[in-house]
């Protein structure tokens, strides 16, 4: 089973608005990301967790706020997002960062759309 | 700086009609090469996993193989289901994030 699950799958959402998004997997792996894609271009990182740890967060503005309850969670917490946040957002993880087996593992997404 | 490339942009190939893409790669540290096949407003789904210059791996009609520059995907006879945005990353030492390059868009026509 290879299967990271995102909810929910399409998100709209006011610019006043606090929303989550949730991210869960039952694969084992201790490494989990939250990745923002913007149409016709590539995944862009935002967050790393290793080990229930942030240890990555790529200068990302302070209106998102991700969060990992345990290794099997993740999720991203918005507040008062511009219409230029609008995009898929992906959740992946992976067994680890380090040596072998490091291939990362995406849910289908979902799509933020900022009225 | 470190640079992960990919060539073409687009690729519009017959159905049955063999190509390859290219993933050309400027890093300190390599620590993995990785395929992923990308439908429109899905997630990328993973192909392949490659460590080391010569290693090749096959999957179907695709076959990924790389050198200490580059990366190829193979795609022999393809068909109109093999119409999808490939995308390569890399994982660099020393750092837990997987670098994408900007991707393939293949079309099969039949």
């Amino acid at each position: 089973d290879t299967e990271v699950t995102q909810t929910p799958k399409h998100l709209v959402m006011g610019m006043t608005n606090k929303k989550s998004l949730k991210c869960e997997q039952h694969m084992g792996h201790r490494a989990m990301y939250w990745y923002k894609q913007k149409a016709k271009k590539p995944p862009e990182l935002m967050f790393v967790y290793s080990y229930e740890k942030l240890s990555i967060n790529e200068s990302v503005p302070s209106r998102f706020s991700p969060e990992c309850p345990n290794s099997s969670l993740l999720n991203l917490h918005l507040h008062a997002l511009q219409p230029e946040d609008s995009a898929l957002y992906l959740c992946a993880s992976s067994l680890g960062t380090g040596g072998l087996n490091t291939e990362a593992f995406f849910g289908q997404g979902t799509r933020l759309t900022v009225v | 700086e470190d640079q992960v490339t990919q060539s073409p942009e687009a690729l519009r190939l017959q159905e049955g009609e063999s190509s390859s893409l290219n993933c050309s790669y400027t890093v300190s540290g390599l620590r993995g090469l990785f395929w992923y096949r990308q439908d429109p407003g899905k997630g990328p789904e993973f192909l392949f996993t490659l460590y080391s210059a010569g290693e090749e791996k096959e999957k179907e009609r695709l076959k990924a193989t790389l050198t200490k520059k580059e990366s190829f995907l193979h795609i022999t006879a393809p068909k109109p289901e093999d119409s999808a945005t490939y995308l390569c990353a890399v994982r660099l030492s020393g750092a837990n994030n997987l670098f994408f390059g900007t991707g393939t868009r293949l079309t099969v026509i039949p």
